[in-house]
Parts: C-alpha cells; sequence; structure tokens
C-alpha cells in the first residue's frame, strides 16, 4: 500500500492564483481531512469527509474548497491564495467506527504564497 | 472547549537514557489517543494509538500510557538514540468536538551522541 500521497511536494504562487492540492489514500479509508501547519499554531483543521459525497468545515475554512467524489481522493483547492496561505499542508485519513481509528497522514505540501 | 498541553516544548539528552514525554488535556472525555513523530520537513509517523479503554500501549523501545481521570498521557522511550531525535506530538479524539483530531504543540527532542 502506498498510504496516503499528495502532490505536489512543494508549490509557489502568486496572490490571486488558484491551485489544487491533491490528496489520495489506497486504505479504502472512509474519512478524510486536510491540516495546516503552521510555527506556534499546530496543526489546525480545515476540512473534513465522511464518505463520498460528504464534506464539512473544521477551525479554519475560509480561503479553501473541498469535494469527495470518490473514495480514495480528496482534493483541497485554494480559490485565491493569499499570503496567510503560506503554510505546510497535511492530508490525513483513517478507517471510520465507533472507535476512531488509528490515523495516518501524507508527507505534506509546502506552499509558498507571494 | 478540549486544550492539549505537552511540556517541555524542547528536551536534550545524551544518548542512552531513558526518558519521558508528557501530554495533557483538559476534557476527559476522549475516543483515543495517538502519539506522533515528526521529523523536520516531513509528514506525521503514527507512532501509538491508545483506546479510552486501554491503560498503555507498547511498541519497541516505546511505551505509553493514558490516564483519563488526571487528564494525562506519557510517551516513555527507553535507551535514547540520536536518530530518535524529532518533534513528538500527541493528538486526541474528543467525544464532544465531533470527531476531530486535536493536537498539542508538540516536544522537540534532541538526542545527543
Amino acid at each position: 500500500n502506498a498510504g496516503v500521497t499528495q502532490t505536489p511536494k512543494f508549490q509557489v504562487l502568486k496572490t490571486g492564483q488558484s491551485m489544487t492540492l491533491q490528496c489520495a489514500q489506497d486504505m479504502n479509508h472512509e474519512y478524510m481531512s486536510w491540516y495546516r501547519q503552521d510555527p506556534g499554531m499546530g496543526l489546525r483543521l480545515i476540512h473534513y469527509s465522511v464518505g463520498a459525497g460528504i464534506t464539512d468545515q473544521g477551525e479554519v475554512p475560509n480561503g479553501y474548497n473541498v469535494s469527495r467524489s470518490t473514495t480514495e481522493d480528496f482534493p483541497l483547492r485554494l480559490l485565491s491564495a493569499a499570503p496567510s496561505q503560506t503554510s505546510v499542508y497535511f492530508c490525513a485519513s483513517r478507517a471510520t467506527g465507533s472507535s476512531y481509528n488509528e490515523q495516518f497522514f501524507g508527507p505534506g505540501t509546502r506552499l509558498t504564497v507571494l | 472547549k478540549q486544550e492539549v498541553t505537552q511540556i517541555p516544548a524542547a528536551l536534550s539528552v545524551p544518548e542512552g537514557e531513558n526518558l519521558v514525554l508528557n501530554c495533557s488535556f483538559t476534557d476527559s472525555a476522549i475516543y483515543n489517543l495517538q502519539w506522533f513523530r515528526q521529523d523536520p520537513g516531513k509528514g506525521l509517523t503514527s507512532l501509538l494509538l491508545i483506546q479510552s479503554s486501554q491503560r498503555e500501549q507498547t511498541s519497541g523501545r516505546l511505551n505509553a500510557s493514558l490516564d483519563k481521570s488526571s487528564g494525562r498521557s506519557t510517551l516513555y522511550i527507553a535507551a535514547s538514540q540520536p536518530g530518535d531525535s524529532a518533534t513528538y506530538l500527541c493528538a486526541l479524539v474528543s467525544l464532544n468536538q465531533g470527531g476531530k483530531l486535536i493536537f498539542g504543540q508538540g516536544t522537540e527532542l534532541s538526542v545527543k551522541p
């Protein structure tokens, strides 16, 4: 299994540009989520999904869009990039169930917005 | 609101020492607690997962304990090695916050040869 994969690894954008961060998992996990990690702020939840066709907002959803058309993929869209969105973005997945199973994280995407 | 705190923020120890990393939380209503390791510039690697009904989990030189009543978890690393140098994060799923994973700020560990 490849686990959770993310592309690209690095990206530089100009203010106002849009882009999509890709995330895929091959573990048939229903729950997927996006976090951003910033110095001094820790990891914060952006959006999450409990299954195909179902998404919801996390702590810091403004400026980001998600969709979940398949179990495997959960892309994160930046609609109009701003310098405040410079961060490291992590995608995560886990199996669902009453015990809230172990979460697995991707390698991250380092995004710089100029 | 659930808050997760990790103390100390940074720790430096000589190789071979046994050490304990601390994680405290304010609300005992949790599903589970997970310890991660993060190397510089890398993603998060899951180390141990403790369900709320469990007291501890072990994997190799690592042992994690959970005491819900006192709101504490510890990660014990035996016979530390330079390769253990990394940031260690604890995170928990809170019953009262929709299954969201809530992270501490992490402890940056440096093991000197």
